[in-house]
């Protein structure tokens, strides 16, 4: 079982370039998120998709955009990179918004802005 | 502001004892509280759950408790293996979904 996949799993890009980081979940889930994690800040949420077509800010989601272009993938972009978005990201799905359910975490994208 | 406060420090553990970590919260009534365990390099991965109505959770070598008068919940590991260090987790839940994780404690068991 594949699970949550993120890709690319590390990457360095200049101050001012755009990337897209991939998610893609096999487990049928509806809800999927993307978080960051900084030393001694923990995991922050950027974006959440409660479902296919939606999607809604989190607590950091400034200099960030999203697609969730189906159920299974949601993608995030930094259409300018900037040094304080130097972080690892991850990317979580859940079955649903509401629930018991716990979420599942793909194993990171390490992301260094120069 | 919702707060969660985990041990800032690093918890040093003797192999074969039982390991306590403290999740307090403020602010907030959370509906459920989840742990999970972050190894260097991976994701979290989802320990336990327990629902503000119970007092104790097991589940083989853990424990978990939530005191929503304390606002605290407390997570044992019993006969503690060097395998079982890693970061660990509180994640408070709301009944509206907003989970808020802590910072994480990290968990060093010494052989």
């Amino acid at each position: 079982n594949a699970g949550v996949t993120q890709t690319p799993k590390f990457q360095v890009l200049k101050t001012g370039q755009s990337m897209t980081l991939q998610c893609a979940q096999d487990m049928n889930h509806n809800s999927m998120y993307w978080y960051r994690q900084d030393p001694g800040m923990g995991l922050r949420l950027i974006y959440y998709s409660a479902s296919e077509g939606t999607t809604d800010k989190g607590e950091v989601p400034n200099g960030y955009n999203v697609s969730r272009l189906n159920k299974r993938e949601f993608s995030l972009r930094l259409e300018s990179a900037a040094p304080s978005q130097t972080s690892v990201y991850f990317c979580a799905s859940r079955v649903d918004r509401v629930g018991l359910q716990p979420q599942h975490f793909g194993d990171g994208t390490r992301l260094s802005i120069l | 502001s919702q707060k969660i406060e985990q041990n800032s420090e690093a918890l040093n553990i003797q192999e074969g004892k039982t390991a306590t970590l403290t999740c307090n919260y403020t602010n907030y009534s959370p509906a459920y509280l989840q742990w999970y365990r972050q190894d260097p390099g991976r994701g979290p991965v989802f320990l336990l759950l327990i629902r503000e109505n119970e007092k104790e959770k097991r589940k083989e070598r853990l424990k978990v408790t939530f005191d929503t008068t304390l606002k605290q919940s407390l997570f044992h590991i019993t006969a503690s293996q060097p395998a079982d260090s890693a970061t660990y987790l509180c994640a408070p839940l709301n009944r509206d979904d907003k989970i808020i994780f802590g910072k994480g404690t990290r968990l060093h068991i010494l052989p």
